[in-house]
């Protein structure tokens, strides 16, 4: 089973500034990777997939990077909704699907 | 639009069984791998089961392999998941979800709302 990590666990910014989210998998995922935001209250919404493409609808301050092992989400300028948690998840080996622990991006 | 609506979660006695729908509408649903994923409360994600899109390949958990069972009717573009034995360890949000990608490399693009699934005595 692939286990994927998070960092950090928590990041508090302000809005208007950058968001930095990592994402590592415990071996190679090649760079079937996907990103998911998730609001309280509300199913998980697919952001990015294959490791940088953005899903329909989502806007281009939020950007993926990254090949095999490790992976970055970035949002370049936080707007008050996209103060959420965050999920990576691996489908290159399964099952099972694995998720990581999630990130949540909070207000400070 | 694609929309994915869950029904069937509830409360449930330990030991006891629950079936859990999705009824899918806005594509063709006869053409897509779908997939129930679970979230216990204050909890991150995790995968339960999926079924390829006539059925034929179906993958599971180890936690509830044997007492849960996957299905789908391509008629009624609906997903199932009939959950037996079940333990207070599976209380959680159900989510039913589509399969997008290829040749075995999915992700999961849409999402149903949920259906909360509690097992307590």
């Amino acid at each position: 089973e692939i286990v994927m990590t998070q960092s950090p666990a928590t990041l508090s910014l302000s809005p208007g500034e950058r968001a930095t989210l990592s994402c590592r998998a415990s071996q190679t995922v090649i760079r079937n990777l996907a990103w998911y935001q998730q609001k309280p209250g509300q199913a998980p919404r697919l952001l990015i997939y294959g490791a940088s493409t953005r899903a329909t609808g989502i806007p281009p301050r939020f950007s993926g990077s990254g090949s095999g092992t490790e992976f970055t989400l970035t949002i370049s300028s936080l707007q008050s909704e996209d103060f959420a948690v965050y999920y990576c998840q691996q489908y290159d080996n399964w099952p099972p699907f694995t998720f990581g622990p999630g990130t949540k991006v909070d207000i400070k | 639009e694609v929309q994915l609506v869950e029904s069937g979660g509830g409360l449930v006695h330990p030991g006891g069984s629950l079936r859990l729908s999705c009824v899918a509408s806005g594509f063709s649903f006869s053409n897509y791998w779908m997939t129930w994923v679970r979230q216990a409360p204050g909890k991150g994600l995790e995968w339960v089961a999926n079924t390829k899109q006539d059925g034929s390949e179906k993958y599971y958990l180890d936690s509830v392999k044997g007492r849960f069972t996957i299905s789908r009717d391509n008629a009624k573009n609906s997903l199932y998941l009939q959950m037996n034995s079940l333990r207070a360890e599976d209380t959680a949000v159900y989510y039913c979800a589509r399969l997008s990608g290829r040749y075995y490399q999915y992700y999961f693009d849409n999402w149903g709302q949920g259906t909360l699934v509690t097992v307590s005595s």
